[in-house]
C-alpha cells in the first residue's frame, strides 16, 4: 500500500513570495490533515478536511494561508505572501476516517529568507 | 482545551538499557493517547495507540505504554534500547470534536540518543 505523498521535499523562497505544497492521501482513506511543524516544536493542526469539504481550520492563518481539496483527493496548501516565522515542516496525514489512526507524509521543508 | 507535557526534552541512554519518556496530557473526558516517532528528514510513524480497554497498549518494535488515568500520564517504555531507536518521539492527544472531526494535540516532543 502506497503511503501519504507530498511535494515538494524542500522549498526555498524569499519572504513576501509565493509557494504552494501537494499532498496525495493513502487511497480511500476520506479525512486529510495539514499541519506546520516549527524547530523544535510537536506538530500542529492547520486545516483538517473530510472528503472535500473542511472540518477545522480554526488554526490556519487565513490572512496569508489557504488550502483545498478538489474532488475529496489530492490537497494543496498555499502560502501567499510568505513570512519568516513560517519556515518550518509541512506534514500531510490522513486517515481512512474521523477518529482513526493518521499516517504522515514525509513533510516538505520550507526555508523563508 | 486538550494539552500534552512531554516534560524531557532530551534523553540519553546506553544501548541495551531500559527506556521511559514521559508524557502528561489534560483532557476533560477520556483521550484518545498516541505515541509516534520521528527519525530525521521522515514523517511520523505510529508506535501504538489507546482508545480504550486494557491500559497496558502493546506497539511495534517493542515499545509498550501505561494509562493511568488517576495521573494523567501515558508513558512510554522499552526494556532494551536499540541504537536504532534513536530519533525524536512525540506524544499525542486525540479529541472528537462537537459537530465531528477530531484533532490530535502533539507534545513538544522528546529526542532520544543512544550511546553504543
Amino acid at each position: 500500500e502506497a503511503g501519504v505523498a507530498q511535494s515538494p521535499r524542500y522549498k526555498i523562497i524569499e519572504k513576501r513570495q509565493s509557494v504552494a505544497f501537494w499532498c496525495n492521501p493513502i487511497s480511500g482513506h476520506a479525512t486529510l490533515y495539514w499541519y506546520q511543524q516549527i524547530l523544535g516544536q510537536g506538530p500542529k493542526l492547520l486545516i483538517q478536511f473530510q472528503n472535500n469539504g473542511v472540518v477545522d481550520d480554526s488554526q490556519l492563518p487565513k490572512d496569508r494561508f489557504s488550502a483545498e481539496r478538489l474532488k475529496g483527493v489530492d490537497s494543496t496548501l498555499k502560502i501567499q505572501p510568505a513570512k519568516l516565522e513560517d519556515s518550518a515542516v509541512y506534514l500531510c496525514a490522513s486517515s481512512p476516517s474521523l477518529g482513526n489512526e493518521q499516517f504522515f507524509g514525509p513533510g516538505t521543508r520550507l526555508t523563508v529568507l | 482545551a486538550q494539552s500534552v507535557t512531554q516534560p524531557d526534552i532530551h534523553i540519553t541512554v546506553s544501548e541495551g538499557a531500559s527506556l521511559e519518556l514521559r508524557c502528561n496530557y489534560s483532557y476533560g473526558a477520556t483521550p484518545y493517547l498516541f505515541w509516534y516517532v520521528q527519525s530525521p528528514g521522515q514523517g511520523l510513524q505510529l508506535l501504538l495507540k489507546y482508545f480504550s480497554g486494557d491500559t497496558l497498549v502493546q506497539g511495534i518494535k517493542g515499545f509498550e505504554a501505561e494509562f493511568k488515568r488517576s495521573q494523567s500520564s501515558f508513558n512510554l517504555r522499552k526494556p532494551s534500547v536499540h541504537w536504532s531507536d534513536a530519533a525524536e518521539y512525540f506524544c499525542a492527544v486525540g479529541a472528537v470534536l462537537t459537530g465531528g472531526g477530531n484533532k490530535l494535540t502533539f507534545g513538544t516532543g522528546t529526542q532520544l540518543k543512544v550511546e553504543l
